[in-house]
Formats: C-alpha cells, sequence, structure tokens
C-alpha cells in the first residue's frame, strides 16, 4: 500500500505570497492532519480533517487555512507568506483511531 | 502551543552504547508514542503504548508508559550507526485530540 505522499517536496517563495501545499493519504485513510515543524520546536499542530470537515485546529493565525476533498486529499494554504513561515510541513493519515502516518514532508523557504 | 518536556535534547554516544531518553508532562495521557525522524524524511512511528506502566519492546528499543500517565521513557540498547536521527515522544489524552509532542531528542553516534 502506498504511503502518505506531499507535494512539492521543496517550494521557495518571496515574502507576501501564497502558497499551497497537497497531501494524498494512504488509501482507506479518512483523517489528514498537518503539521509544521521548525528547527528545535518540534511539530506544531495546525489543524486536522475528517471527512472533509475540520475536526481541530491549533494555534495558528488565520492566514493557514486548509481543506479536504471528497477522495481525502488535502491542501494547505498559507497566505501573506512571512519569513517565520520557513519550515517543513508535514501530512499525516489515519485510520480510525489508529496512529497517524506520515508524509515526507514539504520544505518551504520564504525569503 | 503545548509541549512536552523531551530530555535529553541531544546525545553523543558511542557505537554500542545503550541510550535512554524521557518524556514528562503536567497533563495525563492515555497514549504515548514514539517517533523517529531522518533527514528529509517524516516522523516514522516507533513504539505505541496504551496502558499505564505497559513495557513494550520493538527490537532493541525499549519504551515505558510511566504509571502516573504523565511520562514516558524510551530506551535503545546497544546503539548502531542507523539509530542516529532525532527521537520524537507524542502523548494523546483521546483519540478525538491531536496529539501534543516533544521538542526532539537528537542522537548522534560518535565515530
Amino acid at each position: 500500500k502506498a504511503g502518505v505522499t506531499q507535494t512539492p517536496r521543496y517550494l521557495i517563495k518571496t515574502r507576501g505570497q501564497q502558497v499551497t501545499l497537497s497531501c494524498s493519504p494512504i488509501s482507506g485513510h479518512r483523517s489528514v492532519s498537518w503539521y509544521q515543524q521548525t528547527p528545535g520546536q518540534g511539530l506544531q499542530f495546525l489543524f486536522e480533517y475528517f471527512s472533509e470537515t475540520q475536526r481541530n485546529k491549533g494555534n495558528f493565525p488565520g492566514r493557514f487555512s486548509g481543506r479536504q476533498f471528497s477522495n481525502s486529499r488535502s491542501e494547505m494554504n498559507v497566505s501573506t507568506l512571512e519569513l517565520g513561515d520557513s519550515a517543513l510541513y508535514l501530512c499525516a493519515s489515519r485510520v480510525g483511531e489508529d496512529t497517524q502516518y506520515f508524509g515526507p514532508g514539504t520544505r518551504l523557504t520564504v525569503l | 502551543g503545548q509541549q512536552l518536556n523531551q530530555s535529553p535534547q541531544s546525545m553523543f554516544i558511542q557505537e554500542g552504547e545503550d541510550v535512554s531518553m524521557n518524556c514528562t508532562s503536567s497533563s495525563i495521557f492515555n497514549t504515548w508514542l514514539w517517533y523517529k525522524q531522518e533527514p528529509g524524511e517524516g516522523p516514522v512511528l516507533l513504539i505505541a503504548l496504551y496502558k499505564a506502566g505497559e513495557l513494550t519492546s520493538n527490537g532493541r528499543l525499549t519504551a515505558q508508559f510511566g504509571i502516573t500517565r504523565k511520562d514516558s521513557f524510551l530506551n535503545i540498547s546497544a546503539s548502531i550507526p542507523s539509530d542516529v536521527g532525532i527521537y520524537f515522544c507524542a502523548g494523546q489524552k483521546d483519540s478525538n485530540y491531536q496529539l501534543i509532542w516533544g521538542a526532539g531528542t537528537k542522537l548522534i553516534i560518535k565515530p
């Protein structure tokens, strides 16, 4: 069974731009969570989607948004990028109450 | 956001040595998870713990769910070069809540 895939793997943007990241969960997984990872900060939870509905949300500004499609694929959008948004963005999927399985991440660099 | 207290932050060890790391929290968790992350990849689940006092092994790795449900420990015996990476603990109050993460323990093996 294929794992969680994320595209693109690397992205360079400039301040003020917006960006959309994509995540395809493991087949059959309906829950998708997004995390931001910066050096020394561990993983910070952004939001979780289940059956196209946002189920949980972390403490991030409204510039960070997401959505989930009927096929469980999810996108994350960051508007008006800031230098501090440079990070590895990780997507994880799970089925039911099972543990989360992570994708390789998208490394976003904001110049 | 909320974070678990994970220590040590980094470890420099000789090949063949045993490794110990731990996570503590002021809150009670019903699930403790240990992940490993290698460069350019997302975290991979190593061990999941679901019951206070539980001791679970996965090869040379052993993890314990603290009896107070506020801490967890991970031990690696006879370390080898492929053990290098960042180890993260994560706690979950129940399946409807997002994971809370430690900041990670970076394991480096001295040549």
